[in-house]
């Protein structure tokens, strides 16, 4: 019974392709969000969406581009890959915005 | 906008021993601290948290101290056991389901 899931677990491609990371909750939650970790373990957030709206934005490159078909899903569709691309991706989901924040498994993205 | 800093970058405790975490951040109107613990592979899985109108929080072996007037929290594990071995790292946000910023993490290795 997993609460927020990602798929997929490990990608490796190519610099210059397309690709897609979907994330999945079941916990009922109205907002989910995009993280990225570098190889030095910092995490920062990158995107989060509320009832479907994009209500965060940092200064990620608009090669990215999450979609949220509903509330119970969010995908992070990346163009042009480039090698510093290379992280772990994290989707987490929240009941609103003042409740806690529960994180997937993460997806390992490798650009070569 | 927010900056929390984390230390040590790693700790390396002695089974049974007591592990302690600080961070300090920098947005006076952060009011939301979470601490999330990352094993080997995993996503951060939260562990404790405190808000702003809290000083301390215990669950059992672990406990948060919060001071507010000098922006710092601190992590405390008592009774360390092999099993707590992980990545922690600090964050704080304005709410707990708005944009966490992290501190840069902590290697925690307990030694049997």
């Amino acid at each position: 019974d997993t609460a927020v899931s990602q798929t997929p677990k490990y990608l490796v491609t190519q610099m210059g392709n397309d690709k897609s990371i979907k994330c999945e909750q079941n916990l009922g939650h109205d907002t989910m969000y995009w993280y990225k970790q570098d190889s030095k373990k910092f995490l920062k957030i990158m995107f989060s969406y509320n009832n479907k709206e994009l209500i965060i934005n940092e200064t990620v490159p608009n090669r990215f581009s999450p979609k949220s078909p509903d509330k119970a899903h969010l995908n992070l569709h990346i163009n042009s890959l480039e090698l510093g691309d290379s992280a772990v991706y994290f989707c987490a989901s929240s009941q609103g915005v003042e409740e806690t924040q529960y994180f997937g498994p993460g997806t390992r993205l490798l650009v070569l | 906008g927010e900056n929390v800093e984390q230390h040590p970058s790693t700790l390396s405790v002695q089974e049974g021993d007591s592990a302690v975490i600080k961070c300090t951040y920098s947005d006076s109107a952060s009011n939301y601290f979470p601490w999330y613990k990352q094993e080997l592979g995993k996503g951060p899985q939260l562990i404790i948290d405190i808000r702003s109108n809290v000083g301390e929080k215990k669950d059992q072996r672990i406990a948060v101290t919060l001071n507010k007037t000098a922006k710092h929290f601190s992590l405390h594990i008592t009774e360390t056991q092999p099993e707590d071995s992980a990545v922690y790292f600090c964050a704080a946000s304005r709410a707990a389901g708005n944009k966490l910023t992290f501190g840069g993490g902590t290697r925690v290795l307990v030694k049997p």
